[in-house]
């Protein structure tokens, strides 16, 4: 394990459903991200995190909806989602951002 | 033009051979070079992290920086089935967040 945890793994979903995504990390990590990994791209960052405060929101559509509680826990609700939104949705951590990051194992969303 | 630029492959090899991974940028910022390895159904994982000019090595790895050419590269020696994975060049410039490469699928055969 690397220390940054994502649930589910797999989800399939229809394209009215509401659904979350969660990541939490032990390491002590103060920025957190939210990726897009889809098939033959490169990974696209969605959001950013530092010390619970969104700093970047890279023009990501309303029906991707971040929540950050505190700097362990970061959530990605999603609601009316669209077939092509179907991807890889990694999350990751770093001391500050301008660092390393440690990913999570991803949550593969598929939409129906 | 992207700012990171990385041959998407795929690229297959026989065991022992020598792998030669390559990603070319256009920001003069960037100072920290890393490389990622990424497991089918797994999130990306720090393999190598370096700082300017130079070569790193670790183990069978070594990770080379050509901040003249805007260019670098990441070699593997005496490669291994279980080095079968989608290698993710990524660099940043300082305070800055990471910028990746599109990733090179490389397949090691036995």
């Amino acid at each position: 394990e690397t220390g940054v945890t994502q649930t589910p793994r797999h989800l399939v979903m229809g394209m009215t459903n509401k659904k979350s995504l969660k990541c939490e990390q032990h390491l002590g990590h103060n920025a957190m991200y939210w990726y897009k990994q889809s098939a033959k791209k490169p990974l696209e960052l969605m959001f950013v995190y530092n010390f619970k405060e969104q700093t970047e929101n890279n023009s990501v559509p309303s029906r991707f909806s971040p929540e950050c509680p505190n700097s362990s826990h970061l959530f990605l609700h999603l609601h009316t989602l669209q077939p092509e939104d179907s991807a890889l949705y990694l999350c990751a951590s770093s001391q500050q951002t301008g660092e390393g990051y440690t990913f999570g194992s991803g949550t593969r969303l598929t939409v129906v | 033009q992207k700012e990171v630029e990385q041959d998407p492959g795929p690229l297959s090899v026989p065991e022992g051979a020598i792998v030669s991974l390559n990603c070319t940028y256009s920001n003069s910022a960037f100072q920290y070079f890393m490389w990622y390895r990424q497991y089918s159904r797994k999130g990306p994982e720090l393999l190598m992290y370096t700082y300017s000019s130079g070569n790193k090595e670790d183990g069978r790895f070594t990770a080379q920086v050509d901040k003249s050419s805007k260019y670098i590269s990441l070699f593997i020696r005496d490669s291994q089935p279980s080095d079968s994975a989608t290698y993710l060049c990524a660099m940043l410039a300082s305070g800055s967040r990471l910028t990746f490469g599109e990733g090179t699928q490389l397949t090691v055969n036995p």
